[in-house]
């Protein structure tokens, strides 16, 4: 059963444009979620983080949109640049388990120049 | 660096096997977390320690066991190990009982059962 779903395996986009990742979700327990990043060989670090009392969250060059109605959210980088080339997890969490997150099957960005 | 770390980096075992998996928290993180990543999966929750103690366990198989140390690194044992263990095996830390924004992750444990 995947509560967490990121159903695009890769993405390519273009050094300087906007990179859309999406992560949908089944379970409306959840109510705090988070993107990680991840590169070769290294364990994923925390990107940006939002709960469900907002429908954004700013940090820098990533926004992340969460839309509840749909069970939806989006990571968005602007602009994109070469060093964002990794694979980027989303993840979940509900209160009454905030001991384990659900993470998704991760979405591998290629960013080119 | 996050911090943690996770020995060893990799790992070549038979079937049948038993093997243990170590991880060191970051300085004064009392929680560990266990997760496994097999192949194009997304990383799925094992098992988790706070300050010694089980706080709370996910998808981990009977074969598979936990225990966190009076100095607080922890070691994941897998025994009987099966073809389907080969994974990533990554641990992370908080220094409170929950996964928020500050759990770090380790580097990963790569096992391969041959």
């Amino acid at each position: 059963d995947q509560q967490v779903k990121q159903n695009s395996p890769s993405l390519s986009v273009q050094e300087g444009r906007i990179s859309i990742l999406n992560c949908d979700y089944t379970n409306s327990m959840f109510d705090y979620f988070l993107w990680y990043k991840k590169y070769p060989a290294e364990g994923p670090t925390f990107l940006i983080s939002i709960s469900s009392i907002k429908d954004k969250n700013e940090d820098g060059r990533f926004t992340v949109f969460l839309n509840k109605s749909a069970k939806h959210l989006s990571l968005h980088i602007v602009p994109s640049q070469p060093g964002d080339s990794a694979v980027y997890f989303c993840a979940a969490r509900n209160t009454g388990t905030a001991s384990k997150l659900t993470f998704g099957t991760g979405t591998r960005l290629q960013v080119t120049l | 660096d996050s911090g943690v770390t996770q020995t060893p980096k990799h790992l070549i075992t038979a079937t049948g096997q038993r093997v243990t998996l170590r991880c060191s928290p970051r300085s004064g993180d009392l929680s560990v977390y266990w997760y496994q990543q097999s192949l194009d999966q997304g990383l799925q929750f094992l098992i988790q320690y706070y300050n010694g103690e089980e706080r709370a366990k996910g998808n981990i198989l009977e074969r598979f066991s936990a225990q966190q140390f009076p100095d607080l690194h922890s070691e994941l044992n897998l025994s009987s190990l099966e073809l389907g263990d080969s994974a990533l095996y990554f641990c992370a830390s908080s220094a409170l009982g929950s996964m928020n924004t500050e759990a770090f992750f380790g580097q990963g444990t790569r096992l391969t059962v041959v």
